[in-house]
């Protein structure tokens, strides 16, 4: 079975200050996916990246970043100098060779003014 | 527009009334799928559905039903419902299997009682 664990409910930080949500996985399965969304106050689910189990090039996207390593079986996420606006729940998420997606629980994010 | 539409978005019911729950896409995915989000537990997938005809159980399909008669809609059946599946309620669809990122509907708030 697969699961997906971030171990932070809530985190809070001061606007501009850089936070990293943590996320650990496990999977018996050699080709998997892995994702994390975001889900705003507003409730709608917004796909923010996708890294395949082959390809364990870190990624940035402005102020987003993310970290890949199947060593420690971690797929971070870091914002840095972050904004009100990122407030909002973000999940992982993992999917492997039998088309299950398995959700972790969510790390919500309170970025103070 | 691309999109992922969900019906009703707000449903109360009591115990034992049959209902269901619409979902349509109009981005001709071959991947859908139903979550369950609760509070503490994160998104829970219920079913999925690979194409037309073929479905499959996630991880809590107890009490659900689902059918895939047309590749665009994926509707979740609940036969008889009870308290405990009081939840918002996602639909998704992705590309072509659960390698892809998903896009979600609004969701559906459900008050059983």
């Amino acid at each position: 079975a697969q699961k997906v664990t971030q171990a932070q409910t809530e985190i809070s930080v001061v606007e501009k200050e850089d936070v990293t949500l943590d996320c650990v996985y496990e999977t018996r399965d050699t080709t998997y996916y892995l994702f994390w969304y975001k889900q705003p106050p507003s409730g709608e689910l917004v796909f923010l990246i996708r890294r395949n189990s082959f390809d364990e090039q870190n990624e940035i996207s402005g102020r987003y970043s993310w970290n890949f390593q199947k060593s420690t079986s971690s797929f971070n996420f870091t914002i840095t100098a972050s904004q009100v606006v990122d407030s909002a729940v973000y999940f992982c998420a993992l999917s492997g060779g039998y088309q299950k997606v398995t959700f972790g629980i969510g790390t919500k994010l309170q970025v103070i003014p | 527009e691309a999109q992922v539409t969900q019906n009703p978005r707000y449903l109360i019911t009591v115990t034992g009334k049959k209902l269901t729950v619409t979902c349509s896409q109009n981005m001709n995915h071959e991947y859908m799928s139903w979550y369950r989000q609760d509070p503490g537990l994160g998104l829970r997938q219920i079913y999925y559905s690979m194409n037309v005809e073929v479905t499959d159980k996630g991880d809590v399909p107890e009490g659900y039903k689902v059918s895939r008669k047309e590749k665009r809609n994926f509707p979740l059946i609940l036969e008889s419902p009870s308290p405990n599946q009081t939840s918002l309620y996602f639909c998704a669809s992705s590309l072509s299997g659960a390698r892809n990122e998903q896009y979600f509907g609004p969701g559906t708030r459900l008050t059983v009682t």
